[in-house]
């Protein structure tokens, strides 16, 4: 199992323009988030998805669009760029319907806004 | 909302000695997991351990253990015979019992190990 993998693992960006980050996981599951690490504030919450087709908002969604059109897949769109969105993104992902399901989280992008 | 604080930004510990990380968290709900999470310099989230709320003992894994305290909301994490490898970012995290994959993350604590 590849577990979870994002694209790309850097990416530069000018204020304005629009990327997607790329997450995918093997496993199943049928849980999947994103997180932003910020200097000094840990991680927060982006956008969660409990299923295919099914996604919500967390704690700092502005910004941010995702959809989950498969249970592999749960890609975040930056459609104008901020520089306030400079941050490093983690997509992570989990079982549902045990009391206990542990996160796995990928390896990271570090985006740079100009 | 739930909140998770870490109030020592960085901390240093000789290597073979024992060092505590303290994490403090906000909540109403009974049921909820927390966690401890190694943050290396490569970037990679690791999970340390985790203590569910519904239970008394402290949870322990190898050299890592920790201190919970449900009625003062801490959740401490001890490292004994600290190694140069346990140098890392700490993070202390959050979960409701029925919030899946929801987690609420502490700023994070820098642990320098000094040989």
């Amino acid at each position: 199992n590849a577990g979870v993998t994002q694209t790309p693992k850097f990416q530069v960006l000018k204020t304005g323009q629009s990327m997607t980050l790329q997450c995918a996981q093997d496993m199943n599951h049928e849980y999947m988030s994103w997180y932003r690490q910020d200097p000094g504030m840990g991680l927060r919450l982006i956008h969660y998805s409990v299923g295919a087709g099914i996604t919500d908002q967390g704690e700092v969604p502005n910004g941010y669009n995702v959809s989950r059109s498969t249970t592999e897949d749960f890609p975040l769109r930056l459609l104008s760029a901020a520089p306030s969105q400079t941050s490093v993104y983690f997509c992570a992902s989990s079982y549902a319907g045990l009391a206990y399901n542990e996160q796995f989280f990928g390896p990271g992008t570090r985006l740079t806004v100009l | 909302a739930q909140t998770v604080t870490q109030s020592q930004p960085e901390m240093s510990v000789q290597e073979a000695e024992t060092v505590t990380l303290s994490c403090t968290y906000d909540t109403s709900e009974s049921d909820y997991y927390l966690f401890w999470y190694k943050q290396p310099p490569s970037r990679q989230m690791i999970l340390v351990i985790r203590q569910e709320a519904y239970k008394q003992q402290n949870a322990t894994e190898n050299r890592f253990s920790v201190n919970f305290q449900k009625a003062a909301k801490s959740f401490s994490l001890k490292i004994s015979d600290s190694q140069l490898g346990d140098a890392a970012m700490y993070f202390c995290a959050y979960r409701r019992g029925t919030s899946g994959s929801r987690l609420t993350f502490g700023e994070g604590t820098q642990l320098t190990v000094n040989p």
